[in-house]
């Protein structure tokens, strides 16, 4: 049963607009969540992490929003540039585990 | 250094050979990770040592045998595999002794194993 859901497998976006990458969970005891981005022929890097206490957290041109009582987080990124474009896994911490998604595709188009 | 090395990258090997995946990091990092990742599916964590001491084998078949010599290397002996265990075996490390006090995760760019 997965803990960690990213229900689209590939989103594409114009250069210059926003993303929107979205992730479900369904374990309510997890208490960080984070996102990697990964590009082909290399390991997940770390992106971005927020507190299950915070409901939103921004870093630059990355910001994530979390709304608990939804089971329901999303990563914006804004304004999207070519590099951009990569598999990006959202997960979940619980206790001393990191528990994550699928991964969504993001094609950031010229 | 803030990588985490991996070899080999690739590795095909029969159901009756005996192979390792090696792993190395060279930041001071505690903990040292075992994921596995099959295609379209979300990498899945096989083992973790903290402090060069096994703390969660996530019911890994003995197939699968981690070893972690020092703090740096980290070690999964493959023996016997069978063709469903083909997949990218990923490793990691985190400053801590575990992500419950640092969640952040620092990944090799991975084994992909294919067994025949």
């Amino acid at each position: 049963d997965q803990q960690v859901k990213q229900n689209s497998p590939s989103l594409s976006v114009q250069e210059g607009r926003i993303s929107i990458l979205n992730c479900d969970y369904t374990n309510s005891m997890f208490d960080y969540f984070l996102w990697y981005k990964k590009y082909p022929a290399e390991g997940p890097t770390f992106l971005i992490s927020i507190s299950s206490i915070k409901d939103k957290n921004e870093d630059g041109r990355f910001t994530v929003f979390l709304n608990k009582s939804a089971k329901h987080l999303s990563l914006h990124i804004v304004p999207s540039q070519p590099g951009d474009s990569a598999v990006y896994f959202c997960a979940g911490r619980r206790d001393d585990k990191i528990i994550f998604g699928k991964g969504t595709r993001l094609h950031i188009l010229p | 250094d803030t990588e985490v090395t991996q070899t080999p990258k690739h590795l095909v090997m029969g159901m009756t050979n005996k192979k390792s995946l090696k792993c190395e990091q060279h930041m001071g990092h505690r903990a040292m990770y075992w994921y596995k990742q099959k295609a379209k599916k979300p990498p899945e964590l096989m083992f973790v040592y903290s402090y060069e001491k096994l703390s969660i084998n996530e019911s890994v078949p003995s197939r699968f045998s981690p070893e972690c010599p020092n703090s740096s290397l980290l070690n999964l002996h493959l023996h016997a595999l069978q063709p469903e265990d083909s997949a990218l075996y990923l490793c990691a490390s985190s400053q801590d002794g575990t992500v419950a006090t640092n969640e952040k995760l620092f990944f090799g760019s991975g084994t992909q194993l294919s067994v025949l």
